[in-house]
């Protein structure tokens, strides 16, 4: 069974930075492109970032290019998410989800169950 | 900025159909943005209901199918049950990597 967990959400100051964590099982995680989508409270989803299989490629939503970096383990089946100069409109639950096999992830599946990113002073 | 279409609500009757569609701002939808469809509940995280247009995702019920109509990608689901309310999103990869996710359908079992 497919299992993505993600972790490093919490409460963060506008200006300040956040790792996530996604640690995946159940599957070859190198063999798959992988992505984060947000979801702000009580709004709907968004894709935020994409990444290939073998890490090479990666892919940014324009809200947060620059200031987001997707990365990911392969020995240690872990993606990564480095968030830098965090603003308010960057809250959100942040989902980890499984792409296709190869470079990009034209659907995700399955997901996380999420983690909550809270920007504020 | 292309801007993927949704219905914002939607309702439908205890055991009746219901096509919930995905369009785009500019254009047709067809196969090459491999469509996909997501459903959500309060509190939950998504669940992945169809991808590349028409393929199921393992566990979920034939009563939803994902097909093309006209220019739009369309999420059927026939014979709907109380716990099909819920939030539908659609998805379009639009290529170079980028995806670009509808801004939801709400849909009333009533």
């Amino acid at each position: 069974e497919v299992q993505l967990l993600e972790s490093g959400g919490g409460l963060v100051q506008p200006g300040g930075s956040l790792r996530l964590s996604c640690v995946a099982s159940g599957f070859t995680f190198s063999s798959y492109a992988m992505s984060w989508v947000r979801q702000a409270p009580g709004k709907g989803l968004g894709w935020v970032s994409g990444i290939s299989a073998g890490g090479t490629r990666t892919f940014y939503a324009d809200s947060v290019k620059g200031r987001f970096t997707i990365s990911r383990d392969n020995s240690k089946n872990t993606l990564y998410l480095q968030m830098n100069s965090l603003r308010a409109e960057d809250t959100a639950v942040y989902y980890c989800a499984k792409g296709p096999y190869g470079d990009y992830s034209n659907w995700f599946d399955p997901w996380g169950q999420g983690t909550l990113v809270a920007v504020s002073s | 900025q292309t801007v993927v279409t949704q219905e914002p609500s939607f309702s439908v009757s205890p055991g009746g159909t219901v096509t919930l569609t995905c369009g785009l701002s500019s254009g047709s939808v067809s196969t090459s943005y491999f469509p996909s469809w997501y459903q959500q509940t309060p509190g939950q995280a998504p669940r992945t209901l169809i991808y590349a247009t028409n393929t199921r995702s393992s566990g979920v019920p034939d009563r939803f199918s994902g097909s093309i109509l006209g220019k739009k990608a369309a999420l059927t689901i026939t014979g709907a049950q109380a716990d099909d309310e819920s939030d539908y999103y659609c998805v379009l990869y639009m290529g170079s990597g980028i995806s670009v996710f509808g801004g939801g359908t709400k849909l009333t079992v009533l």
